[in-house]
């Protein structure tokens, strides 16, 4: 069975640029996940969806930040503009259901902002 | 709203065990625990539900006490491949908040 994909591993962009990453879930998972994991700190949810609908988004920065999930299968997150706190690894994972069930982390993008 | 974890850090010697705990301020439907090695994703360890249930691997044990809202993850005879970051995830409303973390090293 494959694992969570994402794309790019790594970015370096400029402040003020624009950024775009994407993942692709288990095949079959309804729900998906992104996180943004800080060096040193816990993942932090910042979007959640149930196929292409959106469970809980209260964490993103809605004024920077957006998502989507196409057709209910993969899902990009965007960043524009990028400010420096954005340096993060930002993590995708996806699970069978929402609630109770192990999540599938994918191996996350590396971000710098300089 | 972040879950704490105690402690921050642990070093242990194979074959010594260990506790890490965890604990939140609200009510939890479910706890959930992850290792993560540097550099990686997490990985899932153990799911623990109200009521007594649990999901997660064999080796791993863990105890959830719902009245305290806290849980604690067991490691007995440690294992250098146990050496990680150890998460765990609180979860209510459908939402897993992580916890801040707690380092083990795992020595020969």
């Amino acid at each position: 069975e494959a694992g969570v994909a994402q794309s790019p591993r790594y970015k370096i962009i400029e402040k003020r640029q624009s950024v775009a990453f994407w993942c692709n879930p288990i095949s079959g998972h309804a729900t998906l996940y992104w996180y943004q994991q800080i060096l040193g700190q816990g993942p932090k949810l910042l979007i959640q969806f149930q196929n292409n609908g959106v469970v809980d988004d209260s964490q993103l920065p809605k004024d920077r930040f957006s998502a989507e999930r196409l057709k209910g299968v993969d899902s990009t997150l965007k960043i524009q503009p990028a400010k420096l706190e954005d340096s993060a690894v930002y993590l995708c994972a996806s699970s069978l259901a929402h609630g109770p069930h192990e999540q599938y982390f994918g191996p996350g993008t590396r971000l710098t902002v300089t | 709203q972040q879950p704490v974890q105690s402690p921050q850090a642990v070093i242990l010697r194979e074959g010594e065990d260990a506790v890490i705990n965890c604990s939140s301020s609200k009510a939890l439907y479910s706890v959930h625990w992850y290792r993560q090695k540097h550099g990686e994703a997490p990985v899932f360890l153990m799911i623990l539900l109200k009521g007594g249930e649990q999901k997660g691997h064999e080796k791993i044990s863990a105890s959830f006490n719902e009245k305290k809202q806290q849980s604690s993850l067991y490691l007995t005879a440690s294992q250098l491949s146990y050496s990680g970051t150890y998460f765990c995830g609180t979860e209510y409303t459908d939402k897993l908040i992580f916890g801040t973390g707690t380092r083990l090293q795992v020595f020969p």
